[in-house]
């Protein structure tokens, strides 16, 4: 069955230090969203993507904050200057068009900033 | 803004018994979606159960079902036959129709005794 993909599992960065996290969406889906969760808390939206731009943000998505789709199947969340209250879970989720909005998460990528 | 809540921080049931998990929204849409999603203590979000606002039939998947109350803005999973593997935390989330984003509820965590 397919799945949505993330890389790194685990990253561990130095305040300041600017972090790529990468994710593989399924491949006919055409909806990207970024989501983080802070540990015990809930999960929060961050962006949502579609059609090579930026389809809402968040508040928390600042200038800090980029998207890409670099190619025709990575989908990229950077964050230029990480803060240490940007330690959290990140996943990335994907949908299509015709799946009454039904979200398919990655396993996430667990930021540590130190 | 959409809201969602969930009251119970923290649930527990016996196994083989049944369970109703508690949430309630806050939108002025009348076209929406509304998910349950499992957290396991891995981490990966994955789906439980959807329902779409303009369908009357409360949504059912084996074992799980919800009971959807559109006037009240309430949506509860109920989950039978309670099995050890269900321990997780469970959150509640509302988008707009379309593929739009989630919001999340705080979640809860729910319990098996054996």
């Amino acid at each position: 069955e397919p799945e949505v993909t993330q890389t790194p599992s685990h990253q561990v960065t130095q305040m300041g230090q600017e972090v790529i996290l990468r994710c593989v969406p399924i491949s006919n889906h055409l909806y990207f969203y970024w989501y983080r969760q802070i540990l015990g808390q809930k999960v929060e939206f961050l962006v949502s993507f579609y059609n090579n731009e930026i389809s809402e943000k968040s508040e928390i998505f600042d200038d800090q904050f980029s998207v890409e789709r670099p190619d025709g199947s990575n989908f990229t969340l950077k964050i230029r200057s990480t803060k240490l209250e940007d330690s959290a879970m990140y996943f990335c989720a994907s949908t299509t068009a015709s799946s009454y909005n039904e979200q398919f998460f990655g396993p996430g990528t667990r930021l540590t900033v130190l | 803004a959409q809201t969602v809540t969930q009251s119970q921080p923290e649930m527990s049931v016996q196994e083989a018994e049944t369970v109703t998990l508690s949430c309630t929204y806050d939108t002025s849409e009348s076209d929406y979606y509304l998910f349950w999603y499992k957290q396991p203590p891995s981490r990966q979000m994955i789906l439980v159960i959807r329902q779409e606002a303009y369908k009357q039939q409360n949504a059912t998947e084996n074992r799980f079902s919800v009971n959807f109350q559109k006037a009240a803005k309430s949506f509860s999973l109920k989950i039978s036959d309670s099995q050890l593997g269900d321990a997780a935390m469970y959150f509640c989330a509302y988008s707009n129709f379309g593929n739009e984003k989630l919001t999340f509820g705080t979640g809860t965590r729910l319990t098996i005794i054996p």
